[in-house]
């Protein structure tokens, strides 16, 4: 079964814009990923947050994490249609092996 | 050359054929992961190994096999393919942060159609 669950299922803006996606997961984690995938393509990893951490940056990308509702957020600032991809979350729930278990993913559409 | 490259790219099989797929990566990780993913359900987990002794069923294993010739191969095995394995198939590698899986290096997958 499906550990965690991107929302919005799909996205559209314009360039310019910022997006959020969010992930809610149901167990407890060590850390949450962030993966890119273009059409077609291997995902690509974009950032990693610990359990302990709230908050994380990576150029126009920020991460935030909050363990007591479960749930994580991807905003990405000043979008370009480059962004355009599906964005997965992805998890290392605690007390397993060190496997990652993948949301079901956002679609990202960004228009000139 | 990628850190993990997958053949064949692109396979069209019939129902009932034995396919193998197979991964081999540079990184030198001991870690490695076939995922499987469909449309509308993100990606999951197949099989996965963290060296080459150690192998491990993973969400939906069943209708597969595994095989890690090398800490730098690991094969996936359809030995008798179904139309509802048709899917894209990818394999990645990982190494350990702090005792927890790190980022995973994904391989540009395996597209598996079978008729």
């Amino acid at each position: 079964s499906q550990q965690g669950e991107e929302d919005p299922q799909a996205l559209s803006i314009q360039e310019g814009e910022n997006a959020t996606m969010n992930c809610s997961y149901k167990t407890s984690i060590n850390n949450l990923q962030w993966y890119r995938q273009n059409s077609g393509r291997g995902l690509v990893h974009l950032i990693l947050i610990r359990s302990n951490e709230r908050e994380k940056h990576s150029g126009r990308l920020r991460v935030t994490l909050d363990t007591s509702k479960k749930s994580s957020s991807l905003l990405i600032t000043a979008s370009r249609a480059a962004d355009t991809a599906s964005y997965f979350c992805a998890t290392d729930e605690d007390g397993t092996a060190s496997k990652l278990t993948f949301g079901t993913g956002t679609r990202l559409q960004v228009t000139l | 050359d990628a850190d993990v490259t997958q053949t064949p790219r692109n396979r069209i099989t019939k129902t009932g054929k034995r396919i193998m797929l197979e991964c081999s990566q540079t990184k030198g990780h001991d870690r490695m992961y076939w995922y499987r993913q469909d449309p509308g359900l993100g990606l999951r987990l197949i099989y996965y190994s963290f060296d080459v002794k150690d192998i491990n069923k993973g969400e939906i294993s069943d209708g597969y096999s595994v095989s890690r010739q090398a800490q730098a191969k690991f094969s996936l095995s359809l030995e008798s393919a179904i139309p509802n394995q048709t899917a894209l198939y990818f394999c990645a590698t990982s190494d350990l942060v702090q005792g927890r899986p790190g980022e995973l290096f994904f391989g540009e997958g395996s597209r598996l159609t079978v008729l």
